[in-house]
């Protein structure tokens, strides 16, 4: 059972508009929530949280936003870049039992910037 | 700026051989995890040590896999025999918060078992 969920494996979006990617999860439980990016044979690398006691994120050309009711989160970028092409994990993490923390990933989606 | 550090970058075997990946956190990070990312899927978790203890290990395949972390600082993840279905790119990351999900993660191994 999949507990984060992409459910768009990619994604294209012209220079200077707006990037748009989803992530819904399954488990209440979840206390932070987490993108990473990844670029090919690197591994992933931390872009932005939320914790679940906010519903808006921002950094820079990047907005995190959350709605726990709909048990739903979305990666704002503002405007892409072409260097913004890569895939985006979305992640959550939450207590898995005596104080361990653990990512649960989604399958990721492939973000192109066409310039 | 400090990284995680894993070899090899790229391995190729045979299967039923015995492979070995190495990986050594960020100074101080406490936490250590092993991911592993098959193509076109996100990481799964393998192992979580916390220090030299491990934390969890529910995912791993333990009549194949082993991980250890002797001294609380680098690490290394087993696969003996390996199977075809093992190949894939084996991820190492280290925190010093886990609570706030914020991993830092190396570059990666890439297995391929022929």
């Amino acid at each position: 059972d999949q507990q984060v969920k992409q459910n768009s494996p990619s994604l294209s979006v012209q220079e200077g508009r707006i990037s748009i990617l989803n992530c819904d999860y399954t488990n209440s439980m979840f206390d932070y929530f987490l993108w990473y990016k990844k670029y090919p044979a690197e591994g992933p690398t931390f872009l932005i949280s939320i914790s679940s006691i906010k519903d808006k994120n921002e950094d820079g050309r990047f907005t995190v936003f959350l709605n726990k009711s709909a048990k739903h989160l979305s990666l704002h970028i503002v405007p892409s870049q072409p260097g913004d092409s890569a895939v985006y994990f979305c992640a959550a993490s939450g207590d898995s039992g005596a104080g361990s923390y653990q990512l649960t990933f989604g399958k990721g989606t492939k973000l192109s910037v066409i310039p | 700026e400090a990284e995680v550090a894993q070899s090899p970058r790229y391995k190729i075997t045979e299967k039923s051989q015995a492979v070995a990946f190495w990986c050594d956190p960020i100074s101080g990070h406490a936490t250590l995890y092993w991911y592993r990312q098959i193509l076109g899927q996100g990481p799964e978790l393998l192992v979580q040590f916390q220090d030299e203890s491990v934390v969890d290990d529910s995912q791993l395949p333990k009549d194949r896999f082993s991980a250890e972390r002797l001294k609380g600082v680098d690490s290394t993840l087993k696969i003996q025999p390996a199977e075809l279905g093992d190949s894939a790119m084996y991820l190492c990351a280290s925190s010093n918060n886990p609570g706030d999900g914020e991993l830092f993660f190396g570059e990666g191994s890439r297995l391929t078992v022929l």
